[in-house]
């Protein structure tokens, strides 16, 4: 069955440095979105993407990340200087069009030091 | 706005016992609803979902959910759990028709007792 795929699943840098988490979604599927989740906390939306452009972006996504779609099948979350308060498990999910499951990936730990 | 709380943080059940999560949510539109789990160190994996018709809703693993449109409830239940059912479960909403973001609630941690 096809997933959606997120690398690292772990990954540790230093505050202030920039970031690239990345994602291959479903390969039929259009809408696109990344969520974190701090831990012990629940997950929250951070923004969707279709049609090459963002749809909706939450208050977190401020103008520290960017998404991007590069090529037919990644789709990456960049964090230009990341904080501390920016350590959390970062989740991709995507849906193919007329449908509301989102399919959700592993996950990518970040860990900010 | 959407918003979902799951009240109980945490339910302590015995093996074999039933359970039930509960979950409401408040939206000024028609919603969706889902149900995800996500085991230690996993991700999340959808359990079941409403998007209409029949109000009670199947899902994997012997789970089910029933929508109550009147008391805005989503709660999820299962009549016999095993010790595989360790998990965070988390209620979630979308607006129908209008956005796809998913809301999600603060999750609930299932511990089964032995």
């Amino acid at each position: 069955e096809p997933e959606v795929t997120q690398t690292p699943s772990h990954q540790v840098t230093q505050m202030g440095q920039e970031v690239i988490l990345r994602c291959v979604p479903i390969s039929n599927h259009l809408y696109f979105y990344w969520y974190r989740q701090i831990l012990g906390q629940k997950v929250e939306f951070l923004v969707s993407f279709y049609n090459n452009e963002i749809s909706e972006k939450s208050e977190i996504f401020d103008d520290q990340f960017s998404v991007e779609r590069p090529d037919g099948s990644n789709f990456t979350l960049k964090i230009r200087s990341t904080k501390l308060e920016d350590s959390a498990m970062y989740f991709c999910a995507s849906n193919p069009p007329s449908s509301y499951e989102q399919y959700f990936g592993p996950g990518t730990r970040l860990t900010v030091t | 706005a959407q918003s979902v709380t799951q009240l109980d943080s945490q339910v302590p059940v015995f093996e074999e016992a039933p359970v039930e999560l509960r979950c409401n949510y408040s939206s000024s539109v028609s919603v969706y609803l889902f149900w995800y789990v996500q085991y230690p160190n996993q991700g999340l994996q959808l359990l079941l979902k409403y998007l209409s018709g029949s109000t009670l809703v199947k899902g994997i693993n012997g789970f089910e959910a029933e929508f109550n449109k009147s008391q805005t409830s989503f709660h999820l239940r299962k009549p016999s759990v095993h010790i595989s059912d360790t998990a965070e479960y988390f209620c979630a909403v979308s607006d129908k028709g209008r956005d796809d973001k998913i809301i999600f609630g603060k999750g609930t941690r299932l511990h089964i007792l032995p």
